[in-house]
């Protein structure tokens, strides 16, 4: 089957834009993840959706960035008044989600944001 | 608080020869470590996993990695490496909360170069 898909691969945009990046998890995972990953550095988590819960926001680095996810399907990532520091590979993964078991993540491909 | 530090951004290996890539995790609960890899222009692929149980942990391609509570470490090994091995690894640690959801903390990563 399909796995988690991420749209544009690339985004070139200029400093103050703003900027959507989207998500489809893999289809019936209820987690879904945002992770950012910049030059020389790890994976940094952004915010996580699960089901109807409320996300958990606390990785966002500033209230530029939000995030939605309509039920268990399709994810959008904004960043608003883009910086130059927020180039980075923006990363999504989903899951499924069974109590307290391990629930493997399957990682999109990324969508690359350059700033300029 | 969970974190991971990986020794070494880069490693060079022959081919034929011995990896290890290091990492080594702080946490403050008892850990789920996990290793990840990169390849070029793709998303990110479990490699192993550690969660509870045996120590010594095999994955996919011939890798494995051992938990060890004492050195509070997870170490990537393979006997033999393979052209194909070349990528960036990256180590996580996360600990499962009551949904199953797992915020996944990742290590800086570590690039593989694969010499023939």
């Amino acid at each position: 089957g399909a796995g988690v898909s991420q749209s544009p691969s690339n985004k070139v945009t200029e400093k103050g834009k703003d900027v959507e990046l989207r998500c489809d998890p893999i289809s019936g995972h209820t987690a879904l993840y945002w992770y950012r990953q910049r030059l020389g550095q790890g994976l940094e988590f952004l915010i996580y959706f699960q089901g109807n819960s409320a996300p958990d926001k606390s990785g966002l680095p500033s209230d530029r960035f939000s995030a939605e996810r309509t039920g268990e399907s399709v994810s959008t990532l904004t960043i608003q008044r883009t910086q130059q520091e927020d180039s980075a590979v923006y990363l999504c993964a989903s899951s499924a989600s069974s109590g307290r078991a391990f629930n493997e993540q399957f990682f999109g491909p990324g969508t690359r944001l350059t700033v300029l | 608080a969970q974190s991971v530090t990986q020794l070494g951004s880069h490693v060079s290996v022959s081919e034929g020869a011995l990896v290890l890539l290091r990492c080594n995790y702080s946490s403050s609960v008892p850990p789920y470590l996990f290793w990840y890899v990169q390849y070029p222009n793709q998303g990110l692929q479990l490699l192993l996993k550690y969660t509870t149980g045996a120590t010594l942990v095999k994955g996919i391609n011939g890798f494995e990695a051992e938990f060890k509570k004492s050195e509070t470490s997870f170490h990537l090994t393979k006997p033999s490496a393979h052209m194909s091995d070349a990528a960036e690894y990256f180590c996580a640690v996360t600990r499962i909360d009551q949904t199953g959801a797992n915020n996944l903390f990742f290590g800086t990563g570590t690039r593989l170069t694969v010499i023939p």
